[in-house]
């Protein structure tokens, strides 16, 4: 069993829905999370961090973070069609700069 | 763009070949970690590289190898290549100071016949 399970999609939305994508894990120690955007033949970019539980929204983004249930989400507000990509949940041990482990990557289509 | 930047883009090497992979990050990133990437997988983690000293590494046999240098960039060596080496391999730097998370490079993909 890998320690980060993801949906792998494709989760096909049509323009202007709520993109909701999740994450779970096994290991409890983790303590910071990330949701990374990668596009096709591209490095993945940091979109979300958070410590811990709780929410933290950015713009159109809103992550979630529930220990208890070793949980992460990710909702995407208003989606537009340059968000189709692959979206990967990242967690660490320590610090963010620290060993990052992946989930396997949800792939997103949103059709105009 | 993240300025950390990767060469060569694309590589073909055969099996038992050995490969060099760069990497160049920012003035002022001094940790580094390399990730391979298979196709429709997440990255996985290799090692990671602070002060040219290896600083923690993953599930990698010792025929990856890898070397940072004063000047920012780095090196990931694969020995003995093998079809499965076949990825896109990732370097990931972070700022020394309010250093919250790594920026990525694009990635060079190799492919092993």
């Amino acid at each position: 069993q890998k320690e980060v399970e993801q949906d792998p999609g494709p989760l096909s939305v049509p323009e202007g829905a709520i993109v909701s994508l999740n994450c779970t894990y096994s290991n409890s120690a983790f303590q910071y999370f990330m949701w990374y955007r990668q596009y096709s033949r591209k490095g993945p970019e940091l979109l979300m961090y958070t410590y811990s539980s709780g929410n933290k929204e950015d713009g159109r983004f809103t992550a979630q973070v529930d220990k208890s249930s070793k949980y992460i989400s990710l909702f995407i507000r208003d989606s537009q069609p340059s968000d189709s990509a692959t979206y990967l949940c990242a967690m660490s041990l320590k610090a963010a700069g620290n060993k990052l482990t992946f989930g396997g990557g949800t792939r997103v289509l949103v059709k105009p | 763009e993240t300025g950390v930047t990767q060469s060569p883009t694309h590589l073909i090497k055969t099996r038992g070949q050995q490969v060099t992979l760069r990497c160049s990050s920012q003035s002022g990133h001094n940790t580094v970690s390399w990730y391979q990437q298979a196709l429709g997988q997440g990255p996985q983690f290799i090692f990671q590289y602070y002060r040219e000293e290896e600083n923690g590494r993953g599930n990698f046999p010792p025929r990856f190898s890898g070397l940072q240098f004063p000047n920012y960039s780095s090196e990931l060596n694969v020995n003995a290549l093998e079809l499965d080496d076949s990825a896109l391999y990732l370097c990931a730097s972070r700022p020394a100071r309010g250093g919250k998370t790594q920026y990525f490079g694009p990635g060079t993909r190799l492919l092993v016949l």
